[in-house]
C-alpha cells in the first residue's frame, strides 16, 4: 500500500516570500503520478500541479513548481512570490495507475497562511 | 466549461435516516470518484467508477454505503441508517480517463453531512 507523509502541519510566510511545502511517499511502484491540491476555506479542492514519475523534469505552473526526487521519494512544492490568495490547506497526493485502481492517496495536509 | 457539481451542499439528518448525495461530473469525463473528508480520518477514497462500472469499491466503509452511476454521468452515493460517525464532507471528483491528463481529478465543492 502507498502512503503519503506531510510532516509540516502548519506554515506561515510573509506575502511575496517563497515557501516550500514538503511531501514524502512510500511505494514499490515505478510508474505513478504525484499531485498537489489546494483547499481554501471555501472547501473546493483545486489541482495545483501534476508530476509524472517517468519524467525527470520538474513540473512548473506559473508561481508553483515542484522538486521531484524519485530515488528519495520526495515531492516538495515551492510557491514563489506568495500571495494572500495562496492561504489554504495543501495536500500532496499519489496515484498509481492500474486499471480498476486509480484512487488518490492523500497526505494529512499542510495549513499555509500568507501574512500581509 | 462547468465544473463538477454536487448537491446538496449541506445536509443535516437524524441518526438512522437514509441520505442520498448527488454528483454531476464534468461533461465528457469517464471516470468518477467519491472521497470522504473528516477531521479524524483525513481524506479517504470511497469508490471509483469507470463509465457505469465500479471496478474499485474498496473504500466503502460498510454495507450501509452504496453508489451508482447512470448514463456514464450522474452518480448518487447513498448512506442507509446513518450514524454519527458518517458526519463528514463527501467529495466527488471526475477525470477524463484518457490522454495525457487522464488522471487529473477535478473536485466538486462537496456535501457536508451532519448526522444528529
Amino acid at each position: 500500500a502507498q502512503t503519503v507523509t506531510q510532516s509540516q502541519p502548519e506554515m506561515s510566510v510573509q506575502e511575496a516570500e517563497t515557501v516550500t511545502l514538503s511531501c514524502t511517499y512510500d511505494t514499490s511502484e515505478s510508474n505513478y503520478y504525484l499531485f498537489w491540491y489546494k483547499q481554501p476555506p471555501s472547501r473546493q479542492m483545486i489541482l495545483v500541479i501534476r508530476q509524472e514519475a517517468y519524467k525527470q523534469q520538474n513540473a512548473t505552473e506559473n508561481r508553483f513548481s515542484v522538486n521531484f526526487q524519485k530515488a528519495a521519494k520526495s515531492f516538495s512544492l515551492k510557491i514563489s512570490d506568495s500571495q494572500l490568495g495562496d492561504t489554504a490547506m495543501y495536500f500532496c497526493a499519489f496515484l498509481y495507475h492500474n486499471f480498476g485502481n486509480e484512487k488518490l492517496t492523500f497526505g494529512t495536509g499542510t495549513r499555509l497562511t500568507i501574512i500581509p | 466549461g462547468a465544473g463538477v457539481s454536487q448537491s446538496p451542499s449541506n445536509k443535516v439528518t437524524e441518526k438512522g435516516k437514509d441520505v442520498e448525495l448527488r454528483c454531476d461530473p464534468i461533461s465528457g469525463h469517464t471516470a468518477l470518484y467519491w472521497y470522504r473528508q473528516s477531521l479524524g480520518q483525513g481524506l479517504e477514497f470511497l469508490i471509483y467508477f469507470q463509465g457505469n462500472s465500479a471496478p474499485d469499491k474498496s473504500g466503502l466503509p460498510s454495507d450501509r454505503f452504496s453508489a451508482e452511476r447512470t448514463g456514464g454521468s450522474v452518480s448518487t452515493l447513498t448512506i442507509q441508517r446513518t450514524q454519527q460517525e458518517d458526519s463528514a464532507v463527501y467529495l466527488c471528483a471526475s477525470s477524463l480517463g484518457v490522454g495525457t491528463a487522464a488522471y487529473e481529478q477535478y473536485f466538486g465543492p462537496g456535501t457536508r453531512l451532519t448526522v444528529t
